[in-house]
């Protein structure tokens, strides 16, 4: 099964609200990352947070990481139509040398 | 621009044929991975290379290959023996190992003619 794992798969908001996604995965990390996708291209990376933080900011982004919960979620602020698209979050499990990525949350943003 | 770039956009293969997906990138990283994306999916990782001339086997490997014989290159060969090869691929690099971030081509679509 996968490494990580998004809640919820899917949420609709109007511009201007917040956007939390969740994400649990099941072994020790070194780091989690977080990734935008566009419909039909390729991801970009958004933030990484290293296990020994707790908290992040980048602009519009927050992320908080629980290593004890095994757990990470990704806040965007005041969203905007431009932030619709899909977002993963992506860690490297233990005994693995590549990222697993979740299934991914599906953020709509009504202008 | 520095960057990864995957052609065709869109391939279409016959029953019975070996197609190539190409992956360039200019960024000068080491590492490169291959991953597939099924509709509504996360990815799935199928070969990634670590160095050049060296290459290991994801999650997904079977009816797929690849080569790594320069760092800017890492095709993809979807075999005939791939029976369900419609999906969206995925190719990207990262500077060093699997815990730096990756920087993503914007993919090649593969359908059954």
């Amino acid at each position: 099964s996968q490494q990580g794992e998004e809640d919820p798969q899917a949420l609709s908001i109007q511009e201007g609200e917040n956007a939390t996604m969740n994400c649990s995965y099941k072994t020790s990390i070194n780091n989690l990352q977080w990734y935008r996708q566009n419909s039909g291209r390729g991801l970009v990376h958004l933030i990484l947070i290293r296990s020994n933080e707790r908290e992040k900011h980048s602009g519009r982004l927050r992320v908080t990481l629980d290593t004890s919960k095994k757990s990470s979620s990704l806040l965007i602020t005041a969203s905007r139509a431009a932030d619709t698209a899909s977002y993963f979050c992506a860690t490297v499990g233990t005994g693995r040398r590549a990222l697993t990525f979740g299934s991914g949350t599906r953020l709509q943003v009504q202008p | 621009d520095g960057g990864i770039t995957q052609s065709p956009k869109y391939l279409f293969r016959k029953e019975g044929q070996n197609v190539t997906l190409s992956c360039e990138q200019n960024l000068n990283h080491d590492a490169m991975y291959w991953y597939r994306q099924d509709p509504g999916q996360g990815l799935r990782l199928i070969y990634y290379s670590q160095i050049v001339n060296d290459f290991q086997k994801g999650d997904i490997a079977e009816g797929y290959s690849v080569s790594r014989e320069k760092k800017e290159s890492f095709p993809l060969t979807v075999t005939s023996a791939q029976k369900n090869p419609t999906a969206f691929y995925l190719c990207a690099s990262s500077e060093g190992g699997g815990n730096q971030p990756q920087h993503f081509g914007d993919g090649t679509r593969l359908s059954i003619l």
